[in-house]
């Protein structure tokens, strides 16, 4: 089992709907979270990041951390199809876990925002 | 990019070539990180280096070998390039000090080994 999963869509929404990008992770301890956004051929972008259960809102985008169940999920609202691009999930597992302070990633979640 | 240069952007190599990748950062972050991005695969760390002089494997070593001289390179030499190796590459930095662990990344090298 992978330690963080996202489904690698495409996920399709039409230009103005709300889009939900979700992701799963296996280390309960995990204690830093992260979206990033990836357009076809350029690096991954930070986007948004989340340490505490809840939400937190940035702009169009609002980040949701539920740590008890082990999930993360980005919303993207009034979509555009500039935010069509790879989107993804990284989490900082438990130090215990993690002696060299690394980023596990997910596979990303392809969306599509359609005019 | 944050900060992070990486060269070259293209290469195409030789199944058996050697070569060299360069990441150069110009913020003064301790942490610096090698990823391979593969379809399907995401992210894969090769090797990190938590400080200047330091440096350490990560999910998938094999065929790499990194180089930390000073605090600001961090380079990924291919020995013995093979086919398997085909894929983009990525460098990135994590602040030194910060408590949130947040790393940004390079604008990649996109490496073909025929």
């Amino acid at each position: 089992q992978k330690e963080v999963e996202q489904n690698s869509g495409p996920l399709s929404v039409p230009e103005g709907a709300i889009a939900s990008l979700n992701c799963t992770y296996s280390d309960r301890g995990s204690q830093s979270f992260f979206w990033y956004r990836q357009y076809s051929g350029k690096s991954p972008e930070l986007i948004m990041s989340i340490y505490s259960n809840g939400d937190k809102e940035d702009g169009r985008f609002t980040a949701q951390l539920n740590k008890a169940s082990q999930y993360v999920s980005l919303l993207i609202r009034d979509s555009q199809p500039s935010d069509s691009a790879t989107y993804l999930c990284a989490v900082f597992p438990h130090p215990l876990n993690n002696a060299g302070n690394m980023l596990t990633f997910g596979g990303g979640t392809r969306l599509m925002v359609k005019p | 990019n944050a900060g992070v240069t990486q060269t070259p952007k293209f290469q195409v190599l030789k199944t058996g070539q050697s070569m060299t990748l360069q990441c150069a950062q110009d913020m003064n972050h301790n942490s610096m990180y090698w990823y391979r991005q593969d379809p399907g695969m995401g992210l894969r760390l090769i090797y990190y280096s938590a400080s200047e002089g330091t440096t350490d494997k990560g999910e998938v070593p094999n065929g790499y070998n990194v180089s930390r001289l000073n605090k600001r390179e961090f380079s990924l030499r291919l020995e013995s390039a093979a086919p398997s190796q085909t894929s983009v590459y990525f460098c990135a930095v994590q602040p030194g000090g910060s408590s949130y662990n947040e790393q940004f990344f390079g604008p990649g090298t996109r490496l073909t080994v025929l």
